[in-house]
């Protein structure tokens, strides 16, 4: 069974809508993250969440929300796409932070395009 | 700041061979180190990491990864590849304190022929 799930796997959107990217974990882990992957940035962290609180924002935008319902939950509300919003997004989590997040585990991922 | 660089976008070798994936890093405190393997439209899988103690640390499928402080380097080696071992690999780092973001090398697509 898949332990981090992603939906959905691929999403369409147009130019000004808005978009939820759900994300759930299965591993028991207390640290999530959301990441995002595109032709332009090879590998890029957006941000992190400890216990459902909010550790590390590296996303400029506004436009970017990440939203934690539940421990294993932290979904990514995107409004105003725009066509370079396109790319994969990757959900994350891990255990603790005695590693410094190190030993991470992706979900498959989130293919958005924007046109 | 911290950065990594992976010198090699691309490695080609046939099965069987060895392989060593370069892997650079500049930070000026403790961080932690780690691989991780990404196959063709698929998700990141964490290959292995380091922190401190032995330079050298195994990690999954026969993969194994040489700290070096004087070099700034985590070079990630393999003896005998297999065809299924073609991927992009990352290398990252992390810090102790923070955030624990990963901050990723951009990759390097090793590709194993027949």
């Amino acid at each position: 069974d898949p332990k981090i799930i992603q939906k959905p796997k691929y999403l369409v959107a147009v130019t000004g809508s808005e978009k939820i990217l759900i994300c759930e974990q299965y591993l028991g882990h207390n640290a999530m993250y959301w990441y995002r992957q595109s032709a332009k940035k090879p590998l890029e962290f957006m941000f992190s969440y400890s216990y459902q609180k909010l550790m590390d924002n590296q996303t400029a935008s506004s436009r970017f929300q990440p939203q934690s319902s539940k421990k294993n939950h932290l979904d990514l509300q995107i409004t105003a796409l725009k066509p370079d919003d396109s790319a994969t997004y990757f959900c994350a989590s891990s255990q603790d932070r005695d590693w410094g997040g190190s030993e991470q585990y992706f979900g498959p991922g989130t293919r958005l395009t924007v046109l | 700041t911290q950065t990594v660089s992976q010198s090699d976008a691309h490695v080609t070798v046939f099965e069987g061979d060895s392989v060593e994936l370069r892997c650079n890093y500049s930070y000026g405190g403790s961080i932690y180190l780690s691989w991780y393997i990404q196959h063709h439209g698929r998700g990141l899988q964490f290959l292995l990491k380091y922190y401190s103690g032995n330079p050298v640390v195994q990690g999954v499928n026969g993969f194994k990864a040489e700290f070096s402080k004087s070099d700034s380097s985590f070079h990630l080696r393999k003896a005998s590849v297999h065809w299924s071992d073609s991927a992009v690999y990352f290398c990252a780092v992390s810090a102790p304190s923070g955030s624990w973001q990963l901050i990723f090398g951009s990759g390097t697509q090793l590709t194993v022929m027949p």
